[in-house]
């Protein structure tokens, strides 16, 4: 069985400081792994993806999530956290070769002036 | 660069009537998908769609959805009869084959059904 759990429902941090959004997953097979972004009133927006190449995974706007197998993880990161980043997370995965993508409950973030 | 179009952007019907929700999905894609995110909650997976017929459904879509590929381009979603819980904001997606190829989103149709 496939299933993706986002540890945080809300994570606040300050403009400039670090941001760690964590997801764990749970697949039988080889996952594909993908973080999109939705703003408020707007569609969902790819920001980066893991396929089974390089374990650290650089997308748009400077976020990188580092997929992890021994830990299940695939937490998205960012250095320096932008008033523009605030938005809702959705960490996703789709098995190899599956048909379906399962989504996370989603993080809130919220950044601080 | 191509993008998923959706309409219309907002819905509004009454309890119990039919509503058609349309999705222009890339042009090259294989497989077709809608979602739904009801207020406040997570993206929920309504339905797949290759080669002209269902590949998965949910257990949300049930016998009140329908959806079709009526000519090549359109994908659309049919809800028959709605009840005030089908209120949601729906989204379209789609991808090309094989692994690793994301799913590109919609603007999604927000559906309020009084």
């Amino acid at each position: 069985a496939q299933s993706v759990t986002q540890l945080d429902s809300h994570v606040s941090v300050s403009e400039g400081t670090p941001v760690l959004l964590r997801c764990n997953y749970s697949s039988s097979y080889s996952p594909s792994l993908f973080w999109y972004v939705q703003h408020p009133n707007k569609g969902l927006q790819l920001l980066l993806k893991y396929t089974s190449a390089a374990t650290l995974v650089k997308g748009i706007n400077g976020f990188e999530a580092e997929f992890k197998k021994s830990e299940t993880s695939f937490h998205l990161t960012k250095p320096s956290a932008h008033m523009s980043d605030a938005a809702e997370y959705f960490c996703v995965v789709n098995t190899f070769y599956g048909n379906q993508f399962y989504f996370g409950t989603g993080t809130s973030l919220t950044v601080i002036p | 660069e191509p993008e998923v179009t959706q309409t219309p952007s907002h819905q509004v019907t009454q309890m119990g009537q039919e509503v058609i929700l349309r999705c222009v999905p890339i042009s090259n894609h294989l497989y077709f998908y809608w979602y739904r995110q009801i207020l406040g909650q997570k993206v929920e997976f309504l339905v797949s769609f290759y080669n002209n017929e269902i590949s998965e459904k949910s257990e949300i879509f049930d016998d009140q959805f329908s959806v079709e590929r009526p000519d090549g381009s359109n994908f659309t979603l049919k809800i028959r009869s709605t009840k005030l819980e089908d209120s949601a904001m729906y989204f379209c997606a789609s991808r090309g084959s094989g692994q690793g190829y994301e799913q590109f989103f919609g603007p999604g149709t927000r559906l309020t059904v009084l």
